[in-house]
C-alpha cells in the first residue's frame, strides 16, 4: 500500500484480556518495527524484523508481549493478560532496509480499563 | 503509586519567526540522522535527513545542521507557521564496529508551539 496501515486505530480492553494489534507495512519494505509511546513521552522500541533474520526482541517489556511477521509482510503484536500500564499508543514503522528512514503508521491507541 | 512523567523540552515562538530545535546524539559512529514531526494523534512523519559526510542539508523551509565534533544535530524552521506546532524527534542510526544496529535511536522530543 501507499503507507503503513495499522488496525484497529483505537482499542479499549479490560484488564486481563489479550489483544492483537496489526500492522501492514509498505510493500517491498524489508524492515518492520514496533514502538510504544505513552502519553507525552518519547518512542520506546519494542521489536524489529528484518527480512528472514531472527527478530530483535530486546525491547519487549515482558513475556506477555510477542510479535510475529508472516510472509515478510503483515505483523501482529500480541499482548497477553493486559495490564493498565500497557495503555499507550503502539506505533508500527517500516523501512526499505535496515539502514533507511522509517515510515510510521498512525498507531493503535490501546486503553486498558 | 503516582508516576512522574518525563517533561519534554518546549519551544514557543511567534508565527513568522525562525525556530531552532536542538538534539544531542549519543553514538559517535552514527552515520545517518533524521528529523521527524509528530502532530497530535498521528504517527511521526519524516521531515529531513542527513548523512554524516555532510554538515548541512536544506529542504523546503527546513535546514538540518550536523556537528559531529560535539555530536549535535539541529533543525531550523524558517518563517514558522501554526501548522508547524508539533513534537519534533531526532533519530540516529547507531553503529558498532562499522555495523548498523539495524534500528534508529530516537531523542526524547521537543514540543514546538507556534503562536499566531
Amino acid at each position: 500500500g501507499a503507507g503503513v496501515s495499522q488496525s484497529p486505530s483505537n482499542k479499549v480492553t479490560e484488564k486481563g484480556k489479550d489483544v492483537e494489534l496489526r500492522c501492514d507495512p509498505i510493500s517491498g519494505h524489508t524492515a518492520l518495527y514496533w514502538y510504544r509511546q505513552s502519553l507525552g513521552q518519547g518512542l520506546e522500541f519494542l521489536i524489529y524484523f528484518q527480512g528472514n533474520s531472527a527478530p530483535d526482541k530486546s525491547g519487549l517489556p515482558s513475556d506477555r508481549f510477542s510479535a510475529e511477521r508472516t510472509g515478510g509482510s503483515v505483523s501482529t503484536l500480541t499482548i497477553q493478560r493486559t495490564q493498565q500500564e500497557d495503555s499507550a499508543v503502539y506505533l508500527c514503522a517500516s523501512s526499505r532496509d535496515r539502514d533507511g528512514a522509517y515510515t510510521f503508521g498512525s498507531g493503535t491507541r490501546l486503553t486498558v480499563v | 503509586g503516582e508516576s512522574v512523567g518525563l517533561h519534554l523540552p518546549t519551544l514557543s515562538v511567534q508565527e513568522g519567526d525562525n525556530s531552532i530545535i536542538n538534539c544531542a546524539y549519543s553514538n559517535s559512529a552514527s552515520d545517518y540522522f533524521i528529523w521527524y514531526k509528530q502532530e497530535s494523534g498521528k504517527g511521526p512523519q519524516f521531515i529531513i535527513d542527513i548523512r554524516s559526510n555532510m554538515d548541512k542539508r536544506q529542504g523546503q523551509r527546513v535546514t538540518v545542521l550536523l556537528n559531529k565534533t560535539v555530536k549535535h544535530l539541529s533543525l531550523q524552521i524558517a518563517a514558522t507557521q501554526p501548522g508547524d506546532s508539533a513534537v519534533y524527534f531526532c533519530a540516529e542510526n547507531p553503529k558498532a564496529g562499522g555495523t548498523s544496529y539495524g534500528k534508529l535511536t530516537f531523542g526524547q522530543g521537543t514540543i514546538l508551539t507556534v503562536h499566531p
